[in-house]
């Protein structure tokens, strides 16, 4: 099955930085990548996602990046507010099932 | 478009006892539907996937008779989580993906159930 390695487990940064993840996944047959964002207690929430067939996509302040060969994909969101702060989760799916890596804490200092 | 909702929001109980979890998808209809589990500080565990009209399908180490599911409708699954006891205690989400609207890999969570088992 598939499986989907995430890094850092934390990430702490200050305020007007940029902040990246990185995610590799195992299955070459995947190809739907979603990022989610979960405040404590809430619901993940997605924001942002690309599928195999596109390199990078682009929406204000986050980006996520795709490398098939290398079968990673990376999250960068720029500018960071202290809002930005919470558990984001990235996942990779071959049909409908996602795996998903264990999540990063960002922590973002005003 | 696209809202997923859960009742209970947090439920307390006592060991030995069951709860059930609905989910539901208000303005939508959700062929399938996910329930995960969550514990602090911890990814989302897939337990099972549900189709509307069939059994669920259930992750391995996951008990059947243990987190009974049901998809009743297209709008609407349950999960009951039988015989409950304080290991139980965990943070469950549901999710559910539109057929009728592309994508429909996409995955719409509910607010997540809080339960603890006393």
């Amino acid at each position: 099955g598939e499986n989907v390695e995430q890094h850092p487990s934390t990430l702490s940064v200050q305020e007007g930085d940029s902040a990246v993840i990185k995610c590799t996944y195992s299955d070459s047959a995947s190809n739907y990548f979603p990022w989610y964002k979960q405040e404590l207690g809430k619901r993940p929430q997605l924001i942002i996602d690309i599928r195999s067939n596109v390199g990078e996509k682009k929406d204000q302040r986050i980006a996520v990046t795709l490398n098939k060969t290398a079968k990673h994909f990376s999250l960068h969101i720029t500018e960071t507010q202290p809002e930005d702060s919470a558990v984001y989760f990235c996942a990779a799916l071959a049909g409908y099932i996602p795996t998903f890596g264990r999540g990063t804490s960002l922590i973002v200092h005003p | 478009g696209a809202v997923v909702s859960q009742h209970p929001s947090w439920v307390i109980c006592k060991s030995g006892t069951s709860v059930k979890i609905e989910c539901r998808s208000l303005d939508f209809q959700a062929t399938t539907m996910f329930w995960y589990r969550q514990f602090p500080k911890q990814s989302l565990m897939l337990m099972a996937t549900s189709n509307e009209g069939s059994k669920a399908t259930y992750e391995q180490g996951v008990e059947k008779d243990k987190f009974l599911i049901n998809h009743a409708s297209l709008t609407l699954s349950t999960l009951t989580v039988t015989s409950a006891h304080p290991e139980d205690s965990s943070f469950y989400i549901c999710s559910a993906t539109n057929a009728g609207m592309a994508p429909t890999d996409t995955q719409y969570f509910g607010p997540g159930t809080r339960l603890t088992v006393l």
